[in-house]
């Protein structure tokens, strides 16, 4: 139980193109999501958190304009890269949580996407 | 505010060797403690957590026990295998932190065969 699965795996697009991300949790509802973006040999870095039906709050330091989320129902969360540049070129990871699996405290994982921008 | 500090790597072991990777903490409040793995080109799965002091965590054949008098949450398992290979993070939430996962800045540990 608690699988969170995301799409594309990897994705290669030209710089100044649009990338959407996929996060979803595939046996429990996810009244919260949260958007990490992890770079090479690094911890994670938070960056937005977002609850269903309501606007994401992003960490300091992260555009919203530039990286939208969308958590349009209790299983699907979307992060869009906008107008991607290399230096977005990062490890996305997504992950869920539901207050009745695992309790507020757990979180489950997506597999990742790894972003390349040339 | 809340933090964790793990040993730094790479931690670099023989097959059936025994393991500890060290992790404390600082927090207000009483947070759980949590262990995630992350094996080569792959996302975090949860290997174990421990919800209150004195809790023992366990899976896999590691443990780690919350420690609530040294604010540690060290990680062991008493004969590692190369398939354990990865980068191991500490994290903790709680209350305080809207249950936010505060990390570790993660250990690779490597197994030679």
């Amino acid at each position: 139980g608690a699988v969170v699965s995301q799409h594309p795996s990897r994705v290669i697009c030209k710089s100044g193109t649009s990338v959407k991300i996929e996060c979803r949790s595939l046996d429990f509802q996810a009244t919260t999501m949260f958007w990490y973006r992890q770079f090479p040999k690094k911890s994670l870095m938070l960056m937005a958190t977002s609850n269903e039906g309501s606007k994401a709050t992003y960490e300091q330091g992260v555009e919203k304009d530039k990286f939208l989320i969308n958590h349009a129902s209790l299983t699907l969360s979307t992060l869009t890269v906008t107008s991607a540049h290399p230096e977005d070129s990062s490890f996305y990871i997504c992950s869920a949580r539901d207050a009745s699996v695992g309790g507020l405290e757990t979180q489950y994982f997506g597999p990742g996407t790894r972003l390349l921008v040339l | 505010g809340n933090s964790v500090t793990q040993m730094e790597g790479p931690v670099t072991l023989s097959e059936e060797a025994f393991l500890t990777i060290n992790c404390t903490y600082t927090a207000t409040g009483y947070p759980s403690l949590f262990w995630y793995v992350q094996y080569p080109g792959e996302g975090l799965q949860l290997l174990l957590k421990a919800t209150k002091a004195d809790d023992k965590g366990s899976n896999k054949g590691f443990e780690a026990t919350y420690r609530k008098e040294t604010t540690s949450f060290h990680l062991e398992k008493g004969s590692v295998q190369v398939s354990d290979s990865a980068v191991y993070f500490c994290a903790l939430s709680g209350a305080d932190s809207n249950y936010q996962l505060i990390w570790g800045a993660g250990t690779k540990l490597i197994i030679k065969p």
